[in-house]
């Protein structure tokens, strides 16, 4: 069974720009969280889509955005870029999403973004 | 709310030393509790999860972990570390229906 994927691996991007990076879960699976790594901070939990749905958002401005497909893929985008988005994002898929108790995530590569 | 610390940022082995990553958590009940491993440049790959039951964990790659509710811990061990085990690891702690929250990580050097 494939892996989660994640597209594209690397992106190099000029402040004030705008940003979509792309999520494929493993087959069946129907629920996408996106974390943001950076080396200060770890990870922070970005959003988590549920069948098409945002279920569960964390603290970030609303330049960070995502949305879930039919298929479960997933994007996220950030606009009016910033320096401090500079970092690498991590796609997790998983079979249900959060409110149930037992789950467990399966994270793709990530997208390693730099703001220049 | 939930938190989890993992009080060592980086720590140091011999290759073939046993090893010991701390974890503490804070949660009102007993949430399940992950271990994760991230090379460099790579994502989080899942080492092990407690959800319930034995409290005495095995994972992949020879891990294993142990949950001790008296100290809210959940401390990831390895009798004989590889040089290959150099990574960072992360521990991540979930409540009930709350979304899963993650260690600031341990960054593991093997020496030879």
């Amino acid at each position: 069974k494939a892996g989660v994927t994640q597209t594209p691996r690397y992106l190099i991007k000029t402040r004030g720009q705008q940003v979509t990076l792309s999520c494929s879960p493993i087959s069946g699976h129907r629920s996408v969280s996106w974390y943001q790594q950076t080396p200060g901070q770890g990870l922070q939990f970005l959003f988590e889509y549920f069948s098409e749905t945002q279920r569960n958002k964390g603290n970030f401005p609303g330049r960070f955005s995502g949305r879930q497909f039919s298929n479960s893929r997933s994007e996220m985008n950030v606009s009016t870029l910033e320096l401090g988005d500079s970092a690498l994002y991590l796609c997790a898929s998983s079979l249900g999403f959060s409110i149930q108790g037992e789950y467990e995530q399966y994270f793709g590569p990530g997208t390693r973004l730099t703001v220049t | 709310a939930q938190s989890v610390t993992q009080p060592d940022i980086h720590i140091t082995v011999s290759e073939g030393a046993s090893l010991e990553l701390r974890c503490n958590y804070s949660y009102g009940a007993t949430p399940y509790l992950f271990w994760y491993v991230q090379s460099p440049g790579q994502g989080l790959q899942l080492l092990l999860k407690y959800f319930s039951g034995d409290t005495l964990v095995q994972g992949i790659k020879g891990f294993e972990a142990e949950f001790k509710r008296s100290q809210s811990s959940f401390n990831l061990r390895k009798p004989s570390v590889h040089w290959s085990d150099a990574a960072e690891y992360f521990c991540a702690v979930k409540g009930g229906y709350q979304k899963v929250t993650f260690g600031i990580g341990t960054k593991l050097q093997v020496i030879p």
